[in-house]
């Protein structure tokens, strides 16, 4: 079961900041935040993760509480083509590489 | 730099038929893993192969299979199809201990 819980939906109007929350309260100690989301149809798309500091690339901000049982996905500027379904993962990395176990997502509604 | 190509990108299969979905993954990555999507809920982790053996499997039956190649592209291989395994298929790679990159998806149809 996904380890995570995140509110099922959320809107933002364009140009403003989305802040997307999401709790892990049993994560353990060598367990990553990952965010992916995932767009109509499409097969998702990584976005950004972190261990306990916080994160920016190109995408996106992550900000982990400094006790790592929540975190906040921050999209400075929203667009339209922000619309997506944005999951929350927890997991480890193992030598062969990260399993990632969905829980149902946040459904982001960007509005102009 | 293609990224992970999955073939073919819909198919419809009948009941008690056997069906077989192909990955590639992106250049350089050795890792691949499978997820089942069904309409409207998140993706479900299936198995994860890695140095042609699989490493880690989620909670599907026997019916699900896969292999791993030597050039690291995937097939899933799943037996007697029932109408519940209608979902979009997913395939991602990733190299040890970094972020997963998905495919687009094979959309199976079971009638």
């Amino acid at each position: 079961d996904a380890k995570t819980t995140q509110p099922p939906s959320m809107d933002c109007a364009e140009g403003r900041a989305a802040n997307l929350p999401c709790n892990h309260s049993t994560i353990s100690g060598n367990e990553y935040v990952y965010w992916y989301r995932q767009i109509h149809s499409q097969g998702p798309q990584y976005i950004i993760h972190g261990l306990k500091n916080n994160e920016t690339n190109e995408m996106a901000s992550l900000i982990i509480t400094e006790d790592r049982k929540s975190s906040t996905l921050i999209l400075p500027h929203a667009t339209l083509r922000d619309t997506a379904v944005y999951y929350c993962i927890v997991s480890w990395k193992n030598q062969a590489g990260t399993a990632l176990i969905f829980g149902k997502g946040t459904t982001l509604s960007v509005s102009s | 730099d293609a990224g992970v190509t999955q073939s073919p990108t819909h198919l419809i299969k009948t009941r008690g038929q056997q069906v077989t979905l192909r990955c590639s993954p992106k250049s350089g990555h050795d890792t691949v893993s499978w997820y089942q999507q069904a309409l409207g809920q998140g993706p479900q982790f299936i198995f994860q192969y890695y140095e042609e053996e699989e490493r880690q499997r989620g909670n599907f039956p026997d019916r699900f299979s896969g292999h791993q190649f030597p050039n690291y592209s995937s097939e899933l291989n799943v037996n007697a199809l029932l109408l519940g395994d209608s979902a979009l298929y997913l395939c991602a790679s990733s190299l040890a201990r970094t972020e997963a990159f998905f495919g687009q998806g094979t959309r199976l149809t079971v009638v």
